[in-house]
């Protein structure tokens, strides 16, 4: 099973910051099947991107995906108030596991 | 538009048996997989399994293998989640998602329900 580590935990910071989060997998994810969802509370996730670096419908260009092998990132270029969440990876290359999440909180 | 409707919260006691179902609008829902997410209390996301509705194809992560049954009905383009005999620690979120895959293990979630919130009590 693909195990995937997402630092940091909580990430802190104001609105208009740029937020970098990483996914990190225990061996290579083929052909980059890795997407990022979003969580607010109380609330179903949101597919953000998929395939690593594409977006999902409706998503603002804020956010971008990069990465390939076992190292990504998952951008928002700008914090909105609305994206103050909880933030998961997911590998669909062997199987679907999940990573444990980031918060982005308001520092 | 795509929707999936979960049905309502459920309090259970710790032996019962349960059923819960996710009804699915706006696509084909015989040429996509569904299928369940579990999200205990203050956690994180957990896959637990899909079904291919055109053909019943299902897949369970060996985490729920022979804890959960998953089906579906095709003419009420509903799938299902059940259990059996449930345990306090059954007590959880569980989401429904349209899977998009690449094979029947290689799929990302692009569409959930609302959720349905499972306690199990004595």
């Amino acid at each position: 099973e693909i195990v995937l580590t997402q630092s940091p935990g909580t990430l802190s910071l104001s609105p208009g910051e740029r937020a970098t989060l990483s996914c990190r997998a225990s061996q290579s994810v083929s052909s980059s099947y890795l997407a990022w969802y979003q969580q607010k509370p109380g609330q179903a996730p949101r597919l953000l991107m998929y395939g690593a670096s594409s977006r999902a419908t409706g998503i603002p260009d804020r956010f971008s995906g990069s990465g390939s092998g076992t190292d990504f990132t998952l951008t928002i270029s700008r914090l909105e108030p609305e994206d103050f969440a909880i933030y998961f990876c997911q590998q669909y290359g062997s199987s679907l596991t999940f990573g444990p999440g980031t918060k982005v909180d308001i520092k | 538009e795509v929707q999936l409707v979960q049905s309502g919260a459920e309090v259970k006691k710790p032996g019962e048996s349960l059923k819960i179902s996710c009804k699915a609008s706006g696509y084909s829902f015989t040429t996509y997989w569904v299928g369940w997410v579990r999200q205990m209390p203050g956690k994180g996301l957990e896959w637990m399994g899909i079904i291919y509705p055109g053909d019943s194809n299902t897949r369970y992560s060996p985490s729920f293998q022979g804890q959960v049954t998953i089906s579906a009905d095709k003419s009420i383009s509903t799938a299902y989640l059940q259990w059996s005999s449930l345990k306090a620690s059954d007590t959880a979120m569980y989401f429904c998602a349209r899977h998009r895959c690449y094979s029947s293990d290689s799929c990302y979630m692009d569409y959930w329900g609302q959720g349905t919130l499972v306690t199990v009590s004595s």
